[in-house]
């Protein structure tokens, strides 16, 4: 069991918009920033959001998170098939990092 | 452009050890914490340990600890993973990361 809680799965179609969530508690997203990660099938995961909502430069800004409380969210625009891919959220909690199970997004 | 390669990945018997390494270039190696986290065939991914800029604090998710020590050679902008006990379920892709940027990854199979 993962500690950071997220869906198994998600989809939309092309064009949609469509969010994950990652569900915490108040030691790891309550009180540190939150990081998402895109892993594309038979690759290493790439940083999509640091800081619960700052992109890195190359990621589009159809890529937005935010934060509340002790749970986030990833929500992609303008749905592409390029971004049928595995999501992690995840977390620091006390000197560990905590990663979400993994929500599996298909492109229909 | 910053670089992560790992590498010491292979098959071990259960009860073996591996020492992993991850060579790192294109960027102030000493100045950031370093991680290595893994991933089980067809699972997500687990954090294993984090080592501080200067290797003064180091810390281990409860599975390997006692049995995993994580080190750094900040002169030769490199990263270790020492495994020992090795069993089954450290069976995975281990990741060295920074955590904005991850190498490839290096194969670790624990099978008699």
């Amino acid at each position: 069991q993962s500690v950071l809680t997220q869906p198994p799965s998600a989809s939309g179609t092309p064009g949609q918009r469509v969010t994950i969530s990652c569900s915490g508690s108040s030691s790891n997203i309550g009180s540190n920033y939150v990081y998402w990660y895109q892993q594309l099938p038979g690759t290493a995961p790439k940083l999509l959001i640091y800081s619960n909502n700052q992109r890195p430069s190359g990621v589009p800004d159809r890529f937005s998170g935010s934060k509340s409380g002790t749970s986030a969210s990833l929500a992609i625009s303008g749905l592409r098939s390029e971004d049928e891919a595995d999501y992690y959220c995840a977390a620091w909690d006390d000197s560990h990092v905590v990663f979400g199970g993994g929500t599996k997004l298909t492109v229909l | 452009e910053v670089q992560l390669v790992e590498s010491g990945g292979g098959l071990v018997q259960p009860g073996g050890s591996l020492r992993l390494s991850c060579a790192a270039s294109g960027f102030t190696f000493s100045s950031y914490w370093m991680s290595w986290v893994r991933q089980a065939p067809g699972k997500g991914l687990e954090w294993v340990a984090n080592i501080k800029q200067d290797g003064s604090e180091k810390y281990y998710v409860d599975s390997v600890k006692g049995r995993f020590t994580i080190s750094r050679d900040n002169a030769k902008n490199s990263l270790y993973l020492q495994m020992n006990s090795l069993r089954a379920e450290d069976t995975a892709v281990y990741y060295c990361a920074r955590p904005d940027y991850w190498g490839q990854g290096t194969l670790v199979t624990v099978s008699s």
